[in-house]
């Protein structure tokens, strides 16, 4: 499975802009970009995903590069309730079986100050 | 609509002894999957089941086995449970076992094997 790299851990200060880096240079021409976050004590929930384009929804935007071989999440304004453990995930969408499934990291911890 | 709901939420069990990890959907949803969680970890894939009446093995199956009951539950069977398997348990659900639908989690089920 291609695998994807994320700071363990990142700072932001409430209402202002946040940027969560993740690279995968590995990746092929049928994997999605998912992202995952999961709040303390929650199960993950589903924030955004792309493939070649960059992607708007109303928790966040998804940044791709040019190369897919990294991509950016983007929270336009922090708040304490985003902070959180966010995966970034590849996902082949082009097989079925096991191909279908969510490889997890260990994400990036993203803390909020008031 | 609740979504995705587990039981038990907690549970604590001794070495050799056995239980049901009950999930169900109300989504209507073709895809059913167990993950479990160990501190500062991602999480990894148990098994899965793609449609109802199929299940197949994930990352970490063993010690484990699963029921796809109907299409709304999916249960995960600790035979004889060992210290190793204390975990947080999460089921999730999706429209179909490929393509790029999203996952929705259920709120966990933390387990203790002493």
């Amino acid at each position: 499975d291609a695998k994807t790299t994320q700071p363990n851990s990142m700072e932001s200060n409430e209402e202002e802009p946040v940027h969560l880096p993740c690279n995968h240079s590995t990746i092929s021409g049928t994997d999605y970009i998912h992202w995952y976050r999961q709040l303390p004590s929650q199960g993950p929930e589903y924030v955004i995903h792309g493939l070649t384009s960059n992607v708007n929804n109303r928790m966040a935007s998804l940044a791709i590069a040019e190369d897919r071989k990294s991509s950016t999440l983007i929270l336009h304004r922090a708040t304490l309730r985003d902070a959180a453990v966010y995966y970034c995930i590849l996902r082949d969408w082009g097989n079925g079986g096991s191909q279908g499934n969510l490889i997890f990291g260990k994400g990036t911890k993203l803390s909020v100050k008031p | 609509n609740a979504g995705v709901t587990q039981t038990p939420k907690f549970q604590v069990l001794k070495t050799g002894q056995s239980m049901t990890l009950q999930c169900a959907q109300d989504m209507n949803h073709n895809s059913m999957y167990w993950y479990r969680q160990d501190p500062g970890m991602g999480l990894r894939l148990i098994y899965y089941s793609a449609s109802e009446g199929t299940t197949d093995k994930g990352e970490v199956p063993n010690g484990y086995n699963v029921s796809r009951l109907n299409k709304r539950e999916f249960s995960l069977r600790l035979e004889s449970a060992a210290p190793s398997q204390t975990s947080v348990y999460f089921c999730a659900s999706s429209p179909t076992g490929t393509g790029n639908y999203e996952q929705y989690f259920g709120p966990g089920t933390r387990l203790t094997v002493t």
